[in-house]
């Protein structure tokens, strides 16, 4: 059975804090994501990887950056953290390079930056 | 930039009800997929849908690709409370583009 997991469910911050949001997959997927998701919004890429040590940019990586050292981990990083970085955030991963595939989706990890 | 639109926002109904969820966009996509995410979890892939007039269903739900591959619908036929969820539609170019949802709740 296919799994993606992250490090946390819910974490509390507070301002400028750094956040580190850890995910795994073992899957052997070349693609891995970092979205948020509020209300009404849907999801917003923040960053993606293509491969080990490559990342690029999403929709709204103001504020954050990424890691991805080996295949199967993609870290997020919340240098600072401030108030309106509260979210749902998902962390996905994709066989392949289409964008018609499949994204897998760890449960979320809901954070609250006080 | 590319936007999907998703109507409605929300949907409260009973138990047996049919029902549809809009997905539209000005953009043309390659395919369109439908994910569900339940409270706490992950959206999860319900169907991909490539050909442009091209229907498929998966039980009690159909899921149709605009002829022009702008638009789709999802429609659920005798709602049960197990559809209760948040419904995504993502349309796929370079990049996924992702629809604001469509919450359904159903009620027993």
């Amino acid at each position: 059975d296919v799994k993606v997991t992250q490090s946390s469910r819910y974490l509390v911050k507070r301002t400028g804090e750094k956040v580190f949001l850890e995910c795994v997959q073992d899957m052997d997927h070349e693609n891995m994501f970092w979205y948020r998701q509020d209300p009404g919004l849907g999801l917003r890429l923040i960053y993606f990887s293509y491969d080990v040590k490559m990342k690029e940019k999403g929709d709204i990586p103001e504020g954050y950056s990424v890691s991805r050292e080996k295949k199967e981990r993609f870290s997020l990083i919340l240098e600072s953290a401030s108030t309106n970085q509260t979210s749902m955030y998902l962390c996905a991963s994709r066989l392949g390079t289409g964008s018609y595939n499949e994204q897998f989706f760890g449960p979320g990890t809901r954070l609250t930056v006080l | 930039t590319q936007l999907l639109e998703q109507s409605p926002q929300f949907l409260s109904i009973q138990e047996g009800e049919n029902l549809t969820v809009y997905c539209n966009s000005s953009s043309v996509f390659s395919s369109l997929q439908w994910y569900r995410q339940e409270p706490g979890e992950g959206p999860v892939l319900l169907v991909t849908v490539v050909t442009g007039g091209e229907v498929k269903k998966l039980k009690r739900l159909t899921f149709q690709f605009g002829d022009a591959r702008k638009d789709s619908s999802l429609h659920i036929t005798a709602a049960q409370p197990g559809d209760t969820g948040l419904y995504l539609c993502a349309g796929s170019n370079y990049q996924l583009i992702w629809g604001a949802g469509t919450k359904l709740i159903i009620k027993p």
